[in-house]
């Protein structure tokens, strides 16, 4: 079993649509979760982090993350063509030396 | 403030020959990171440096990879020899330091081994 699952998509929906991307991981002891956004051919791009449980809200992007189901998940608000990347979900502990473990990514197309 | 450099951004190799990526982090951050991207995969972490140190390289095949940071600044990753199974984007990416958990990432280097 990966320490992160992500469901790879790909997710198509039409432009304004509400977006929901989500994580599920098995090790209790990660705390520090990110989202990614990767465009083609581009490096990851950091677009959201939060530390433990709660919400995060930046602009048209929610973070949530639910530490007693092992979930986390980013919505995407008014979604736009630009939008369209791959989205990788990424977690550490608080331990050890900052190491990330990365889902496999969503790809996610908005059409006009 | 400039990004995380990478070069070159392709490489085409045959199996059993050598390459070598360098990665220039955000300036002022001490701890730099080599992952490797397998198409369809998220990165994975082959190495990380605080300065000029080694502090983790557990996922690193050492016996074909290696990685130095002169300085603790510039970095370089190379394979030798390469095998068709490295084919993948290396990405390097930087933090302030290993308490940061905000990492920034360079554009990365695509290779393929034929």
């Amino acid at each position: 079993q990966k320490e992160v699952e992500q469901d790879p998509g790909p997710l198509s929906v039409p432009e304004g649509a509400i977006v929901s991307l989500n994580c599920t991981y098995s090790n209790s002891a990660f705390q520090y979760f990110m989202w990614y956004r990767q465009y083609s051919r581009k490096g990851p791009e950091l677009l959201m982090y939060t530390y433990s449980s709660g919400n995060k809200e930046d602009g048209r992007f929610t973070a949530q993350v639910d530490k007693s189901s092992k979930y986390i998940s980013l919505f995407i608000r008014d979604s736009q063509p630009s939008d369209s990347a791959t989205y990788l979900c990424a977690m550490s502990s608080s331990g050890g030396y900052n190491k990330l473990i990365f889902g496999a990514g969503t790809r996610l197309a908005v059409h006009p | 403030e400039a990004g995380v450099a990478q070069s070159p951004r392709y490489k085409i190799i045959e199996k059993r020959q050598s390459v070598a990526f360098w990665c220039n982090p955000i300036s002022g951050h001490a701890t730099l990171y080599w992952y490797q991207q397998i198409l369809g995969q998220g990165p994975k972490l082959l190495i990380q440096f605080q300065n000029n140190g080694v502090v983790d390289d557990s996922q690193l095949p050492k016996d074909r990879f290696s990685a130095e940071r002169l300085k603790g600044v510039d970095s370089t990753l190379k394979i030798q020899p390469a095998k068709l199974e490295d084919s993948a984007v290396y990405l390097c990416a930087s933090s302030l330091d290993d308490r940061v958990r905000e990492q920034y990432f360079g554009p990365g280097t695509r290779l393929t081994v034929t």
